[in-house]
């Protein structure tokens, strides 16, 4: 059973720039959710993606966006970075129809932005 | 809407004494409650679950937490600390506004064991 892999492990950008998060899930997931940590908090709720469609966003702006492919696999893009978004990216995997509450995260990416 | 509250950030305990951490919930539904364990350098992992059945739960690793609606609290207790048990540990609720499995996570508390 693979687990969730998360790309880049670590990245530095400049206010302004653009940056593309990806993320594969647990094999046999069809569901992908997004979180940011910011450091010394618990992750907040991003984004939700089923079906190549998003399903479910919390409070974060529209330069926040992402896509699922038909492999399951998810991109999280972020558009005129700001300095408060450097954080820790997680993705997270699960099986819709089947609520155990239960996500399962990768390690994260780490963004710092300049 | 739902939160939650974790009443301290950090936690000190000493290897084979008990732990405690605590949650406290509000939610305007009966909720989904969760505690989450997040190591260095590692993914969040969950370490057990209450969703409306028993009210002590028994999760990983010797954990278990208890539903008390009296109280709204969903603390987390372990009778004898390992010092592989330092971590950062999250309560948190699923919210049930949002399609999905959306979950709220709590700011964390920081469980240090000291030889």
């Amino acid at each position: 059973e693979t687990g969730v892999t998360q790309s880049p492990t670590h990245l530095i950008k400049t206010r302004g720039q653009q940056v593309t998060l990806r993320c594969s899930s647990q094999s046999g997931h069809n569901t992908v959710s997004w979180y940011q940590q910011a450091l010394g908090q618990g992750p907040q709720f991003i984004f939700q993606y089923y079906r190549e469609e998003e399903n479910g966003r919390g409070n974060f702006p529209p330069r926040f966006s992402g896509l699922q492919f038909p492999n399951y696999s998810s991109e999280l893009n972020v558009n005129a970075l700001e300095l408060d978004d450097s954080a820790l990216y997680l993705c997270a995997s699960s099986l819709a129809g089947v609520y155990t509450g239960e996500l399962f995260f990768g390690e994260g990416s780490r963004l710092t932005v300049l | 809407a739902q939160s939650v509250t974790q009443l301290d950030s950090h936690v000190s305990v000493s290897e084979g004494t008990p732990v405690l951490l605590r949650c406290n919930y509000s939610s305007s539904y009966s909720p989904s409650l969760f505690w989450y364990v997040q190591h260095p350098n590692k993914g969040l992992q969950l370490l057990l679950k209450y969703t409306s059945a028993a009210t002590l739960v028994k999760g990983i690793n010797g954990f278990e937490a208890e539903f008390k609606k009296s109280e709204t609290s969903f603390h987390l207790t372990k009778p004898s600390a390992h010092m592989s048990d330092a971590a950062e540990y999250f309560c948190v609720v699923s919210d049930r506004n949002q399609a999905g499995t959306a979950l709220i996570f709590g700011k964390g508390t920081t469980l240090s064991v000291s030889s």
